[in-house]
C-alpha cells in the first residue's frame, strides 16, 4: 500500500511569491491534514480535510488555505510568501474517526519551502 | 484550549538501557486520544502508540508502553532495551477538537 505523497519535496521560492503544494493520502483515507514544522515553533496545525470539507483550521493567516478533492488528495497554497512560511510542510492522512479515534495519521516525507 | 508539553529538550540513554520521555496535557474534553510518533533524522514521522482516554490499561507496542496517569493528566512514553536506531525526535500529540504536537524530545542513544 503506498504511502502519504508530497509533492515536490523541495521549494524555493522569493518573498511575495505564491507556492501550491500537493499530498496524496493512503488510498481508503479521507482525511488529510496540514502542519507546518519549523525549529522555532515546532509541529503546528494548519488544517484537516475530510470529503471535499475543511473539519478544522489552525491559527494561521488567511494567506494559507487548502483544498482537498473529490479523490481525496489535497493542496494548500500560500499567497504572498513571507520570510517566515520557510518551512517543513507535512501532509497526514487517517482514516476518519472521532476525538476517541486510535487511528493515527500517517504521515509523507514532506515539503521543505525555503523562501528567499 | 487543548495544550500538550514535553519538557525535555534532550535525553540521553546508554543503549540497552530503559528511557521515560515525558508529556502532559491539559484539555477540558472527557473524550482525546494520546499518540507518540519518532521523527529520525531523515524527517518522516513514525506513529509509534496510541492510548485512548477511556482505555483502562496502558498500551504496549513492542519495546514500546504508554504509563497513563489520566488524573495528572500525563502520558509518559517508555522505550525499554534502547537501540542505536532509537536516536531521534519523539513528539507526543493529542487528538481532540484539532491534532496539537508537543514541542519534542530529542533523544541520544549512547553505546
Amino acid at each position: 500500500k503506498a504511502g502519504v505523497t508530497q509533492t515536490p519535496r523541495y521549494l524555493i521560492k522569493t518573498r511575495g511569491q505564491q507556492v501550491t503544494l500537493s499530498c496524496s493520502p493512503i488510498s481508503g483515507h479521507r482525511s488529510v491534514s496540514w502542519y507546518q514544522q519549523t525549529p522555532g515553533q515546532g509541529l503546528q496545525f494548519l488544517f484537516e480535510y475530510f470529503s471535499e470539507t475543511q473539519r478544522n483550521k489552525g491559527n494561521f493567516p488567511g494567506r494559507f488555505s487548502g483544498r482537498q478533492f473529490s479523490n481525496s488528495r489535497s493542496e494548500m497554497n500560500v499567497s504572498t510568501l513571507e520570510l517566515g512560511d520557510s518551512a517543513l510542510y507535512l501532509c497526514a492522512s487517517s482514516s476518519p474517526g472521532g476525538r476517541n479515534s486510535n487511528q493515527p495519521q500517517h504521515f509523507g516525507d514532506g515539503t521543505r519551502l525555503s523562501i528567499l | 484550549a487543548q495544550k500538550i508539553t514535553q519538557t525535555q529538550p534532550g535525553m540521553f540513554v546508554q543503549e540497552k538501557e530503559a528511557v521515560t520521555l515525558d508529556c502532559t496535557y491539559d484539555t477540558s474534553d472527557p473524550s482525546y486520544g494520546l499518540f507518540w510518533y519518532k521523527q529520525p533524522s531523515s524527517g518522516e514521522m513514525i506513529f509509534l502508540i496510541y492510548q485512548g482516554s477511556y482505555d483502562q490499561q496502558n498500551a504496549t507496542e513492542g519495546r514500546y508502553s504508554l504509563n497513563f496517569q489520566k488524573a495528572r493528566k500525563s502520558a509518559n512514553l517508555v522505550i525499554s532495551a534502547s537501540q542505536l536506531g532509537d536516536s531521534a525526535m519523539y513528539f507526543c500529540a493529542m487528538r481532540g477538537y484539532d491534532m496539537r504536537f508537543g514541542a519534542g524530545t530529542r533523544l541520544t542513544v549512547k553505546p
